[in-house]
C-alpha cells in the first residue's frame, strides 16, 4: 500500500529562525513527489515538484531534497517569516495517482 | 489568467439531502481532481476527471459523484447527505493528469455543513 508519512505533525519555531519538515514515503514505482503549502481556509499551493533525477529545488526561501533511494524527502524553510505559518504537505506520485501526507503544521511566532 | 473558482463558498444542508459543487478549472486545463478535507483526516482524494472521463477514483462510498463537462468545467454530487460529510471540498486542475508532474492549482474551497 502506497504511504507518505510527515514529521513532525507540528512544530513551532521563533521568527527568522530555520526548521527542516521530513517526508517518508513507500510508494511505488515513484514518479514525482511534491511539496504543498496550505494556508489555513485556503487551499494548497504548489511550492516545488521533483522527478527521480532531481536531488534539490528551490523555491525562495524553501528548498526540497529528494533522496529516492532512501524515499525520503525533505522541507526547509530559511529565515522564517510569519507567513509561513500553514500547514506543509508531501505528495507522492506513482505516475497515476497521488498519495497525500498527512502534513506538518508549522507555527512562526514573533 | 483566471484561477480555479468553486461555487458555492459555503453550504449548509441538512441529512438525507444531496448537494452538487461546481468547479471551472483555469482556462486550457483539462483534469480537474476532487479532494476532501476534514481536520482529522487531512485531504483525502475522491476522483479525478480527465477529457470528460473518469480517470482515478478514491475509496469514498457510491453517494460521491462527478462528472466533468466539454469545457472542463466540473461537478461534484453527494446524495443522502450524513454528518461525517461536513468538510472542506477542493478541486484542483492541471494541463494533464495530475500525477504525471504537472502542478495542481487548487480553488478556495465549498465548505460543506451537514447538520
Amino acid at each position: 500500500k502506497n504511504q507518505v508519512e510527515q514529521s513532525p505533525q507540528s512544530l513551532i519555531i521563533l521568527e527568522g529562525k530555520n526548521c527542516t519538515l521530513q517526508c517518508n514515503y513507500t510508494v511505488s514505482p515513484f514518479s514525482n513527489l511534491r511539496w504543498y503549502k496550505q494556508d489555513t481556509g485556503r487551499g494548497p499551493v504548489s511550492l516545488t515538484i521533483m522527478t527521480f533525477s532531481e536531488n534539490t529545488k528551490s523555491n525562495g526561501r524553501y528548498t526540497a531534497t529528494l533522496d529516492a533511494d532512501t524515499k525520503q524527502s525533505s522541507l526547509h524553510i530559511t529565515a522564517s517569516q510569519l507567513s509561513d505559518s500553514a500547514s506543509y504537505i508531501c505528495v507522492v506520485s506513482d505516475d497515476y495517482k497521488l498519495s497525500f501526507g498527512a502534513g506538518t503544521t508549522v507555527t512562526v511566532r514573533a | 489568467k483566471a484561477g480555479v473558482t468553486q461555487t458555492p463558498r459555503y453550504l449548509i444542508k441538512t441529512r438525507g439531502q444531496q448537494v452538487t459543487l461546481s468547479c471551472s478549472p483555469i482556462s486550457g486545463h483539462r483534469s480537474v481532481s476532487w479532494y476532501q478535507q476534514t481536520p482529522g483526516q487531512g485531504l483525502q482524494f475522491l476522483f479525478e476527471y480527465f477529457s470528460e472521463t473518469q480517470r482515478n477514483k478514491g475509496n469514498f462510498p457510491g453517494r460521491f459523484s462527478g462528472r466533468q463537462f466539454s469545457n472542463s468545467r466540473s461537478e461534484m454530487n453527494v446524495s443522502t447527505l450524513e454528518l461525517g460529510d461536513s468538510a472542506l471540498y477542493l478541486c484542483a486542475s492541471s494541463l494533464a493528469q495530475s500525477g504525471r508532474g504537472y502542478t495542481q492549482y487548487f480553488g478556495p474551497g465549498t465548505r460543506l455543513t451537514v447538520l
